[in-house]
């Protein structure tokens, strides 16, 4: 069964500490993997999308990486505005997101 | 302005009554999603439209319908609301070009069946 797991559920960091956060898949065939920002009482925003193994990009703050297993997502130096629920979402077909629960990353100043 | 609108943003309801909500885009994409989000189980797929013509459904269909109405209006209703329809529900779209592209979503809709 294709799964999503996105740790850690929660993460609170200090201005400026850099840390990273994890989203490892077991999916039959991987078409691309996506990362969304979720502030409270709103949709999902769209970050980055990452297509094979190996594949980089950064955004600001954040950098998003893939191997076969897993992404990152990397947070340097944060800020209190990056503090939001971070959504990772593979998908397997082109019909077919797989969300995982998400991360809630708060920044404290 | 916000290029997926969802109507009502909020809406309080009760057992067995018809619901719709509703969504439009301007960004003139093709295909067309609803999910909803519950605490701890994230996003799941509940219909989907690849044009006006195309209607699937998700993963968790069974009390809900859409009505694909034109290309930028696709509306999903609750025939006979139940509590555990209780969630948040969003509306997304993606371009039709390539099977994989990233989905952008709408603010949401809050739904409270008591």
């Amino acid at each position: 069964e294709d799964q999503v797991t996105q740790s850690p559920e929660a993460l609170r960091l200090q201005e400026g500490e850099s840390s990273s956060l994890n989203c490892s898949y077991t999916v039959s065939g991987l078409r691309g993997l996506f990362w969304y920002r979720q502030d409270p009482g709103k949709g999902p925003e769209f970050l980055f999308t990452l297509y094979s193994a190996g594949e980089e990009k950064e955004k600001e703050r954040l950098k998003a990486t893939l191997t076969k297993k897993e992404s990152f997502l990397h947070i340097t130096a944060p800020k209190p505005e990056d503090s939001a629920t971070y959504l990772c979402a593979v998908s397997t077909n082109p019909n077919k997101l797989i969300f995982g629960t998400g991360t809630l990353l708060a920044v404290q100043p | 302005d916000a290029d997926v609108t969802q109507t009502p943003r909020n809406r309080i309801t009760k057992t067995g009554k018809r619901i719709m909500l509703e969504c439009s885009q301007t960004k003139g994409h093709d295909r067309m999603y609803w999910y909803r989000q519950d605490p701890g189980l994230g996003l799941r797929l509940i219909y989907y439209s690849f044009d006006v013509k195309d209607i699937n459904k998700g993963e968790i269909s069974d009390g809900y319908s859409v009505s694909r109405q034109a290309q930028a209006k696709f509306s999903l209703s609750l025939e006979s609301a139940i509590p555990n329809q209780t969630a948040l529900y969003f509306c997304a779209t993606s371009p039709g070009r390539s099977s994989y592209n990233e989905q952008f979503f709408g603010p949401g809709t809050r739904l409270t069946v008591l």
